[in-house]
């Protein structure tokens, strides 16, 4: 079964870093591209980032350009997401989501559950 | 960027009737070479991530019951549940991949 299981969320101070991880397992890895997507508290969904399979091509929501970075080690089967200079209004659960296609280009066809980031003094 | 909005934002159906969720589009998202919509539904439950529903418009995902079907074209699309179940209680999104960025609707809360 194909399972996506993120961790690294916690509590951080504004102006802080955080680093999410994705394992991903039940499925070649390699052969997918990969997305961080958030929901605010209350909110709808936001796609935050997405890396190609051979992460020669990465995106960002404006909101998030220059201050965070997604990495992938298909090796490891593991998805990355580097978050600095962190706001108030990045608070959110992080989801892992795979996408249909290598390059980015689909829908995501498996989520992981999530895990909750909150940027609080 | 494409805007994609939902409506209505929320909305309450008996059990066994039906329920309709618009997503209008901001710029068309058919493709003319292979005339497919990029348009997906998802369904997110409370306390849970979302769930790939229907994909190209109209295409249920694998183990989707099929009081689901999504249709429309261009710009203006629907996700029809024709008998509600206490199950499909959620809130629905609308997602187009036509083009970066890939953009949700701002969701459509279905209750009882």
């Amino acid at each position: 079964d194909v399972q996506l299981l993120e961790s690294g969320g916690g509590l951080v101070l504004p102006g802080g870093s955080l680093r999410l991880s994705c394992a991903a397992s039940g499925f070649t890895f390699s052969n997918y591209g990969m997305s961080w997507v958030r929901q605010a508290p209350g909110k709808g969904l936001e796609l935050v980032s997405d890396i190609t399979i051979g992460s020669d091509e990465t995106h960002y929501a404006d909101s998030v350009k220059g201050r965070f970075t997604v990495s992938r080690d298909n090796f490891k089967k593991m998805l990355y997401l580097q978050m600095n200079i962190l706001r108030a209004e990045d608070t959110a659960i992080y989801y892992c989501a795979r996408d249909v296609y290598s390059d980015n280009s689909g829908y995501f066809d498996f989520w992981g559950q999530g895990t909750l980031v909150t940027v609080s003094s | 960027d494409i805007v994609m909005t939902q409506s209505p934002d929320s909305l309450a159906v008996s059990l066994g009737e039906r329920a309709t969720i618009n997503c209008k589009s901001s710029q068309n998202i058919l493709y003319s070479s292979n005339n497919k919509n990029y348009l997906a539904w998802y369904q997110q439950k409370p306390g849970q991530p979302p769930k790939l529903l229907v994909y190209w418009a109209s295409t249920r995902q694998s183990g989707v019951p099929d009081r689901f079907s999504g249709g429309g074209s261009g710009t203006d699309f629907a996700l029809t549940i024709s008998s509600l179940q206490a199950e499909d209680v959620a809130v629905y999104y609308c997602q187009q991949y036509y083009t970066t960025p890939r953009t949700f609707g701002q969701g459509t809360k279905v209750e009882i």
